[in-house]
């Protein structure tokens, strides 16, 4: 069974640094790419990034690019979603999914909550 | 890349039959055949509903279909069930460097 776990629930300050993380299973990890997906309170499904975990090409929303940094582990079948200075509007749900290719993704994580208050 | 265009809102008795819209441009929805659809609950993880603009992935009720016109994919509900209230977005390929367009997503109420 394919499976993507995200870590949990985080709590941060403006200025902080943050990473949260996506484990894959049930499958080749290297095989599928990983996006993430933003959901701010309220809104919809917005696109931020994917990586191939393969070779850790990315590609970044242009709204995204710059304030964010995807990375992937393939020993440990992980993807990461890194902000080195959180602002309050990073406050989102933050889901990663497996694109089985282009914007089709069949298997997504449980999402990560992260707030961004002072 | 603009967000592609969804009804805010739709709503309809159990037993009906309803249509989202999901409209772009040449450059996305209607330059490829690559338009996906996500039934989203509350608080949960979007689920995949429709993919490559008709296609249902296994275990998806048949009472769910796509189709596309122009630059202009549609998602049908027949049958409507009280479970199938959720929010459902739609998203297109736009091209190999890009990430995709989704829509701003649409309210399913069912009376």
């Amino acid at each position: 069974e394919v499976q993507l776990i995200q870590s949990g629930a985080e709590v941060k300050k403006p200025g902080e640094s943050l990473t949260i993380s996506c484990k894959g299973s049930g499958y080749k990890f290297t095989n599928y790419w990983i996006s993430w997906v933003r959901q701010m309170p309220g809104k919809g499904l917005e696109w931020m990034g994917r990586i191939d975990p393969s070779d850790s090409y990315t590609n970044y929303s242009p709204s995204i690019q710059g304030h964010v940094s995807i990375s992937a582990d393939e020993s440990i079948n992980t993807a990461y979603l890194q902000w080195n200075s959180l602002k309050a509007s990073d406050t989102a749900l933050y889901f990663c999914a497996r694109i089985d290719s282009g914007v089709t993704a069949s298997n997504w994580g449980q999402g990560t909550l992260v707030t961004v208050s002072s | 890349q603009s967000a592609l265009t969804q009804p805010a809102s739709v709503s309809a008795s159990p037993g009906q039959s309803i249509t989202i819209s999901c409209t772009g441009t040449a450059s996305d929805v209607g330059g490829y055949n690559y338009v996906s659809w996500y039934q989203q609950h509350p608080g949960k993880a979007p689920k995949l509903m429709i993919y490559d603009v008709n296609k249902r992935p296994s275990g998806v009720s048949n009472r769910f279909s796509g189709s596309k016109s122009g630059n202009t994919a549609s998602l049908t509900i027949s049958g409507l069930q009280a479970e199938d209230e959720a929010d459902y977005y739609c998203t297109s390929y736009a091209n190999s460097d890009t990430l995709g367009v989704f829509g701003g997503g649409t309210k399913l109420t069912v009376l």
